[in-house]
């Protein structure tokens, strides 16, 4: 029953901006599109959240579909230190039932 | 200003044996959240607790395991009789408000079981 569908894996050239997609077809109106990380051998970490609008704080951007139907997380220049596990997740404010995927696996190489 | 601390960071017990998992939120958190990741596969919810009170355990097996998070000390996650389907990281978040907001939950290194 996922809500979300990355990809599994995906390569990105150290400096350059990576591009991670999402897709949420079936989002409802009050639900929230998140995202985290997580670093080998450490918890996950909480990146950026949004509503409809794009969002962005000092570690990426979130970029939403007008029709919220998918969105793409944005990491404007990936070093090595942003080798993980990334994970979509649409979630209604009040849920704190975090539920997580398979997310996906981005490899930054030098 | 200290994280989501969690111990051990690594535990191991023999089949049988009993393991209990702490964790201290955040300063200023009064929310904690219990997950479980077994091998390759992604995080599930455990429970979900306040002071002195167990909010929703829906996620917690139904036998031989128990959740607190007392008044004074750190919360606990206590597994009796662990069996090997046990191993597993069990992480810890934990949140200034719990229901009806957006706070983030902001999770812990994890203890990392592994029963022999």
């Amino acid at each position: 029953d996922a809500k979300t569908t990355q990809p599994p894996s995906m390569d990105c050239a150290e400096g350059r901006a990576a591009n991670l997609p999402c897709n949420h077809s079936t989002i409802s109106g009050n639900e929230y599109v998140y995202w985290y990380r997580q670093i080998h051998s450490q918890g996950p970490q909480y990146i950026i959240h949004g509503l409809k609008n794009n969002e962005t704080n000092e570690m990426a951007s979130l970029i939403i579909t007008e029709d919220r139907k998918s969105s793409t997380l944005i990491l404007p220049h990936a070093t090595l230190r942003d080798t993980a596990v990334y994970y979509c997740i649409v979630r209604v404010a009040d849920d704190y039932k975090l539920s997580f995927g398979a997310g996906t696996t981005v490899t930054v190489r030098a | 200003n200290a994280g989501v601390m969690q111990n051990p960071r690594h535990l191991v017990r023999r089949r049988g044996q009993e393991a209990r998992l702490r964790c201290s939120p955040m300063k200023g958190h009064s929310h904690v959240y219990w997950y479980r990741q077994l091998p390759e596969e992604g995080l599930k919810f455990m429970v979900y607790l306040q002071k002195e009170n167990i909010i929703d355990e829906s996620g917690m097996p139904k036998e031989r395991f128990s959740a607190e998070f007392p008044k004074e000390g750190p919360s606990i996650l206590r597994i009796q009789q662990v069996v090997r389907g046990d191993s597993a990281a069990y992480f810890c978040a934990s949140s200034p408000m719990g229901l009806r907001s957006t706070y983030e939950q902001y999770f812990g290194p994890g203890t990392r079981l592994t029963v022999t």
